[in-house]
């Protein structure tokens, strides 16, 4: 299973973009980044995807690096519901999902 | 439309009992999936179905635990005998992945399993 590397930890205020990163140098060519987030006491909650280009949804942004070897979700306007772990996870096709420690984000009103 | 429910939200049991966790995946769903985290752990799979047959159970601890998916609908966990370091919360998730782009997963609720 591909790996990523995250920070444990990130802090962030109410209402100010947060830019949460991951580094995935090992990453294959058919692999898909996803990230998912888990709030308290829920089960986890996807949040984005994507192969070589920007996304945007509704909650997020994906930005992936030209080499594809880094990725950064973008939180436009925190919200107190956005503190949560997110995990950034690669995966190709159907497969299991490989759940590393994640992201601790924490947000101040 | 109905997300991916779990029962029972919590389940308290005697070491040695029985327990039966019971997923209901999103309606038209052929991807079941079963995850744990048990205590200061990382979430880890434990087997995925497609419709009723067992496409990946590498993630199975052991032979107490039994997973089934009779008529590719609803899916049952058993532990028998529990033990205590089953204690944890089970995620169940489906998806409709059927080729193509990476697949979506979408969670239940987890069901909170306590062994004393």
């Amino acid at each position: 299973d591909a790996k990523t590397t995250q920070p444990n930890s990130m802090e962030s205020n109410e209402e100010e973009p947060v830019h949460l990163p991951c580094n995935h140098s090992t990453i294959s060519g058919t692999d898909y980044i996803h990230w998912y987030r888990q709030l308290p006491s829920q089960g986890p909650e996807y949040v984005i995807h994507g192969l070589t280009s920007n996304v945007n949804n509704r909650m997020a942004s994906l930005a992936i690096a030209e080499d594809r070897k880094s990725s950064t979700l973008i939180l436009h306007r925190a919200t107190l519901r956005d503190a949560a772990v997110y995990y950034c996870i690669l995966i190709t096709g159907f497969q299991k999902l490989v759940f590393g420690t994640g992201t601790r984000l924490l947000v101040s009103p | 439309e109905a997300g991916v429910t779990q029962f029972p939200s919590h389940s308290v049991i005697e070491k040695g009992q029985t327990v039966t966790l019971r997923c209901d995946p999103i309606s038209g769903h052929d991807n079941l999936y079963w995850y744990r985290r048990v205590m200061g752990k990382e979430i880890k799979f434990l087997l995925h179905f497609v419709k009723e047959s067992k496409q990946d159970e590498s993630g199975m601890p052991n032979n107490r635990f039994l997973a089934e998916r009779t008529g590719g609908t609803y899916s049952t966990l058993k532990v028998q005998p529990a033990e205590l370091e089953d204690s944890g919360v089970y995620f169940c998730a489906s998806s409709d992945w059927s080729g193509g782009a990476a697949d979506t997963q979408y969670f239940g609720p987890g069901t909170r399993l306590t062994v004393l």
